[in-house]
């Protein structure tokens, strides 16, 4: 079955300084990447999403990026704010789009923003 | 976005005891919600499939007998814990499946965290 890798598991950035989490995955069938933000105590929160149709996907400050033939995607956050601090985790989806896939979830991400 | 409820936040019952959580998606209809278990400082672990009208889909390992589901509308799906033990408090979170074509997308809720004394 689907494995999802994350790296790093922690990571701690300066105000205003980018931030890259990266994942890989192991099904290359895999057709859907959501990349959601937990805080402490609440549920996940999805804040961007790439499907396999698309190498990149912007949002404002955050943006995602897929390597198909690599089977890796990655979470760019740009000029980070102390509320950027939070877990993220990324998730990899087979059958997406008429068929019911379910998430694999990689094992998050603890971002610190010092400000 | 859309907005998925969960009722309630926190719960604390003592053991042998029954508890029941709601899951509500609030601005779309859902046939599919999923239930998931969250251990402290760690990722979120899949615990079974709700479907609309139909009996949810067990992950392996998760007692279906323990962990009752009824999916009994569009817009509200139901985790019981039954015979509760104090294994099982944890973060108990769902999320609903908003279908559109190709594009569908799972929203979660805010999670109820149970304890069992």
């Amino acid at each position: 079955g689907e494995n999802v890798e994350q790296h790093p598991s922690t990571l701690s950035v300066q105000e205003g300084d980018s931030a890259v989490i990266k994942c890989t995955y192991s099904d290359s069938a895999s057709n859907y990447f959501p990349w959601y933000k937990q805080e402490l105590g609440k549920g996940p929160q999805l804040i961007i999403d790439i499907r396999s149709n698309v190498g990149e996907k912007k949002d404002q400050r955050i943006a995602v990026t897929l390597n198909k033939t690599a089977k890796h995607f990655s979470l760019h956050i740009t000029e980070t704010q102390p509320e950027d601090s939070a877990v993220y985790f990324c998730a990899a989806s087979l059958n997406y789009g008429g068929s019911q896939g379910n998430l694999i979830f990689g094992k998050g991400t603890k971002l610190s923003v010092k400000p | 976005g859309a907005v998925v409820s969960q009722h309630p936040s926190r719960v604390i019952c003592k053991s042998g005891t029954s508890v029941k959580i709601e899951c509500r998606s609030l601005d779309f209809q859902a046939t599919t919600m999923f239930w998931y278990r969250q251990f402290p400082k760690k990722s979120l672990m899949l615990m079974a499939t709700s479907n609309e009208g139909s009996k949810a889909t067990y992950e392996q390992g998760v007692e279906k007998d323990k962990f009752l589901i009824n999916h009994a509308s569009l817009t509200l799906s139901t985790l019981t814990v039954t015979s509760a033990h104090p294994e099982d408090s944890s973060f108990y979170i769902c999320s609903a499946l908003r279908e559109r074509g190709l594009t569908d997308t799972q929203y979660f809720g805010p999670g109820t965290r149970l304890t069992v004394l």
